[in-house]
C-alpha cells in the first residue's frame, strides 16, 4: 500500500539553527501538507502546496517556514532559527487531486526537539 | 470561522459500551467531514467521513451523524474494543481547501 514517507524521525537541534524536514508523498497525489501538532494538543495546519505553489498558509508560515519541491518527489519544511515552542511532532500528508474525496493521508511525523 | 469544535476532550469508556464524541463548525463552506483515528507516536489515519448531502454514514462499528442545520457531526463508535483506545479527531474542509482539525478526544476503552 503506498504510504507518505517522512524524514528524519526525530531530530535534535539548537534553538536558533535551521532544521529541514523532508516528506515522500503518494506518487500519484497532487496536494501537499504540512501540519504540526505540540504533545497532547490538536493538529495544526501550516501550509498546503499545489501545482509548485503553496496554495494556503497559516499566519505563522512566513515567519519561519519555507517549502519546497526541489524535485520531483521530495516535499520538504525548512523551519529557520528554531525556537523552543517549535518543538513537535511536524507530519507531511498529501491528497489525490479529486474532488470527490479530501481524504488526507499523513506520514508518520518528524519528532523535532528543540534545546 | 475556521474553528471546528470538538467534545468531550476525554472519554472512558467500558468494553462493548457505545463511544460518542461530537463536533460544530461555523464554517457554511465545508463540504467534507472526515474522522481521523491516531495512535501514540503514529500519524493520523482516516477513519470515516461524511458529505453533507446525507444524515449517517455507518462502516462496520462506527458511524457519522450529520446535522447540517444544527452543524453539527459527531461519531459514535459500536461495541467499543480496547483497541479503539486512542485519539480521534473530527477536521472539515472546505472543496479543495485544506482541513481544520478540533482539539481531540483521547479515548480509553476499559476491559
Amino acid at each position: 500500500e503506498p504510504e507518505v514517507t517522512q524524514t528524519p524521525s526525530h531530530q535534535v537541534t539548537q534553538m536558533g539553527q535551521e532544521v529541514i524536514l523532508r516528506c515522500v508523498p503518494i506518487s500519484n497525489h497532487l496536494y501537499f501538507y504540512w501540519y504540526r501538532q505540540i504533545l497532547g494538543q490538536k493538529v495544526e495546519f501550516l501550509v498546503s502546496f499545489y501545482n509548485n505553489e503553496i496554495s494556503e498558509k497559516s499566519e505563522i508560515f512566513d515567519d519561519q517556514f519555507s517549502v519546497e519541491r526541489p524535485d520531483g518527489s521530495n516535499f520538504t519544511l525548512k523551519i529557520r532559527s528554531t525556537k523552543l515552542e517549535d518543538s513537535a511532532m511536524y507530519f507531511c500528508a498529501s491528497r489525490t487531486g479529486h474532488q470527490n474525496t479530501g481524504e488526507l493521508f499523513f506520514g508518520e511525523g518528524s519528532r523535532l526537539t528543540v534545546l | 470561522q475556521q474553528q471546528v469544535k470538538q467534545s468531550p476532550q476525554s472519554l472512558i469508556v467500558q468494553k462493548g459500551g457505545i463511544s460518542i464524541i461530537n463536533c460544530a463548525y461555523e464554517n457554511t463552506a465545508f463540504d467534507y467531514f472526515p474522522w481521523y483515528q491516531q495512535f501514540p507516536g503514529k500519524g493520523p489515519a482516516l477513519l470515516i467521513a461524511i458529505r453533507p448531502d446525507v444524515s449517517e454514514k455507518k462502516e462496520g462499528r462506527f458511524t457519522i451523524s450529520f446535522n447540517k442545520s444544527a452543524k453539527q457531526f459527531s461519531l459514535h463508535i459500536m461495541d467499543s474494543q480496547p483497541g479503539d483506545s486512542a485519539t480521534y479527531f473530527c477536521a472539515a474542509s472546505p472543496r479543495g481547501g485544506k482541513s481544520t482539525f478540533g482539539d481531540g478526544t483521547t479515548l480509553t476503552v476499559k476491559p
